[in-house]
């Protein structure tokens, strides 16, 4: 079974810049998570989806921070315009089913630099 | 608001040693609790969990037991391996909604 795909695995970028990052779910699973982990910190949550429609985004900085997944399935997180705060690994996650709890499974990451 | 503490790495342990990383959680309602590593190199990949008090998560020789009396959920090995090395989170999950809520994670680093 394959795992939960990211792209890029990594990206530089300069401050002011904008950035998208991709992620494929496990498929068939319902539940996709974007979290932010700064270095030296735990994951954050910033967004979660079930199916096509937002359960918790309440720690996602809207002024810059925006995320869709269309389909219920891809989904982009996009950051306009970037600040030199925002360098940290952006993890997507998936899970099975819409009953929780239920595990997370993750993908390897986006390592974001703003310079 | 909902929070997970763990103990300050690094940790440095000799091969065969007793492992153990504190972590403790506040919450509202009745979590989920998890334990998380991440290999050198490699994404965050589940390691055990327990979903209700007194449960205990097992799985490559490391154990937990939630304890809902201690708000604690403790990593313990009894005999670790250099391949142990990695960074260990803990996390409470959502019952409602699945987030998990990490701590900060500890590095473990195992010496032959």
């Amino acid at each position: 079974e394959a795992g939960v795909a990211q792209s890029p695995r990594y990206k530089i970028i300069e401050k002011r810049q904008s950035v998208a990052f991709w992620c494929n779910p496990i498929s068939g699973h319902a539940t996709l998570y974007w979290y932010q982990q700064i270095l030296g910190q735990g994951p954050k949550l910033l967004i979660q989806f079930q199916n096509n429609g937002v359960v918790d985004d309440s720690q996602l900085p809207k002024d810059r921070f925006s995320a869709e997944r269309l389909k219920g399935v891809d989904s982009t997180l996009k950051i306009q315009p970037a600040k030199l705060e925002d360098s940290a690994v952006y993890l997507c996650a998936s899970s099975f089913g819409t009953a929780f709890p239920d595990t997370q499974y993750f993908g390897p990451g986006t390592r974001l630099t703003v310079l | 608001g909902n929070s997970v503490t763990q103990m300050e790495g690094p940790v440095t342990l000799s091969e065969e040693a007793f492992l153990t990383i504190n972590c403790t959680y506040t919450a509202t309602g009745y979590p989920s609790l998890f334990w998380y590593v991440q290999y050198p190199g490699e994404g965050l990949q589940l390691l055990l969990k327990a979903t209700k008090a007194d449960d205990k998560g097992s799985n490559k020789g490391f154990e937990a037991t939630y304890r809902k009396e201690t708000t604690s959920f403790h990593l313990e090995k009894g005999s670790v391996q250099v391949s142990d090395s990695a960074v260990y989170f803990c996390a409470s999950g959502s019952s409602n909604t699945g987030k998990l809520i990490f701590g900060q994670g500890t590095t473990l680093q195992v010496k032959p």
